[in-house]
């Protein structure tokens, strides 16, 4: 069975640094792309940006480039969403999931049960 | 990038009834790459519809997808309980794949 377990919530102050993770487990985390989607309170979803395990390969929407960065550490399976100053403006749940089809644009098959993260004074 | 438009922005039904959902692209999505996706607070996403017609596994058959081009559009044939809920649009034909802003489906 596929899962992606997702780190827990976090509570950070304007300007600290933040790293959430999405494990991934029930396949083989090197062959399918990893995406994260950003849900602000109240709002729809957004498409942040994805990796492939395999080589770190990452593509990022203009909207997010250059505010986030992804990884991974394929060594235990997992994907990271990193923030080097967090705003207020990033309070939100952050999902990872996964497509079952190859390539990077494909729908997502599988999802994390979502990070909340909350960045407040 | 594609901005897509989702209508109405909530839609208040009975359950059996019949619900129709749409969502305009900002330009021609390649291929048909649009997908649907049924959202409960407190749950993760789940995919309904792939390639715009395609019921994802498990997906119950009351649940269709049609459209091509700038339209797209989910029905619901016969609204259950557990079918009201926030509906997505997302196009993956172009990079980023966006999402559209959502429909409520609510309980009339």
């Amino acid at each position: 069975e596929v899962q992606l377990v997702q780190s827990g919530a976090e509570v950070k102050k304007p300007g600290e640094s933040l790293k959430i993770s999405c494990t991934g487990s029930g396949y083989s985390f090197t062959t399918y792309w990893i995406g994260w989607v950003r849900q602000m309170p109240g709002k729809g979803l957004e498409w942040m940006g994805i990796i492939y395990p395999g080589d770190s390969d990452a593509k990022y929407s203009p909207s997010f480039e250059g505010q986030v960065t992804i990884s991974v550490d394929k060594s235990i399976s997992t994907a990271y969403l990193q923030w080097s100053s967090l705003k207020a403006s990033d309070t939100a749940i952050y999902y990872c999931a996964r497509p079952e089809r190859g390539g990077y644009l494909q729908p997502f098959d599988f999802w994390g049960q979502g990070t909340l993260v909350t960045v407040s004074s | 990038e594609i901005v897509l438009t989702q209508s109405p922005g909530t839609l208040s039904l009975s359950p059996g009834e019949r619900a129709t959902l749409s969502c305009r692209a900002s330009q021609s999505v390649g291929s048909s790459k649009f997908a649907w996706y049924q959202y409960i607070p407190g749950q993760a996403p789940r995919l309904l519809i792939y390639d715009a017609s395609n019921r994802a596994t498990g997906i119950p058959d009351r649940f269709s997808g049609s459209g091509s081009g700038t339209d797209f559009t989910l029905t619901i044939s016969r609204l259950e309980p557990e079918d009201f809920a926030v509906y997505y649009c997302q196009q993956y034909g172009s990079s980023p794949g966006t999402f559209g802003q959502g429909t409520k489906v609510e309980i009339k």
